[in-house]
């Protein structure tokens, strides 16, 4: 069954640093998401990316925040200057059309230092 | 600001024992109620979509039930097995993109 695929599975990264997260969703979806569950709370939106621009985004997706699908297939997340409160897991999701379920991935560990 | 809540937390059950959990969202602006199964170190596995009130889904031992109009959903599984134990999530989906999720309840079930 084709699925979403992650990497790194795990980023480990100083404070002030850009991170770049990388995600390979499943090659016939047409919707793309970012989300974050930090450590012991619910998991959050972040952005949705359809038809090569962002459909939305979340109050946490601000300025240092980007995303990009540079080619056919990957969509990656950009965090330009990277904080403590950054850190993170950060699942990219997919799905072909609305009404249908998302598909995760299993998720970057982001750990800031 | 949408609010999902599940209930409960977490839940420890005897192999073969039938459970439920709750989750409850917004009534208004309602799309899809969608049901995840987390187990630790692998992505949330899709359960159920659901979009219509009165809606009821099953996958093998697992059925969901869906009321739109007071906004919960219960997710029930028959006969428990150790391999049924994960964190479940629901997730509202109102007029836009984006999952609102719950917090998830931690279902463990003991041989």
């Amino acid at each position: 069954e084709p699925e979403v695929t992650q990497t790194p599975s795990h980023q480990v990264t100083q404070m002030g640093q850009e991170v770049i997260l990388r995600c390979v969703p499943i090659s016939n979806h047409l919707y793309f998401y970012w989300y974050r569950q930090i450590l012991g709370q619910k998991v959050e939106f972040l952005v949705s990316f359809y038809n090569n621009e962002i459909s939305e985004k979340s109050e946490i997706f601000d300025d240092q925040f980007s995303v990009e699908r540079p080619d056919g297939s990957n969509f990656t997340l950009k965090i330009r200057s990277t904080k403590l409160e950054d850190s993170a897991m950060y699942f990219c999701a997919s799905r072909r059309t609305g009404g249908q379920p998302q598909h995760f991935g299993d998720g970057t560990r982001l750990s800031i230092l | 600001i949408l609010n999902v809540e599940q209930s409960p937390q977490s839940l420890h059950v005897q192999e073969g024992d039938s459970t439920n959990f709750t989750c409850s969202f917004p009534s208004s602006n309602f799309y899809a109620l969608h049901w995840y199964r987390w187990e630790t170190a692998k992505s949330p596995e899709a359960l159920f979509v659901m979009t219509l009130n009165g809606d009821e889904k099953k996958k093998g031992r697992i059925s969901a039930t869906l009321n739109t109009k007071e906004g919960y959903s219960y997710l029930y599984i028959k006969g428990s097995q150790p391999e049924d134990s994960a964190t479940y999530l629901c997730a509202f989906e109102g007029g836009s993109e984006k999952l609102v999720f719950g917090k998830g309840t931690k279902l463990t079930v003991n041989p």
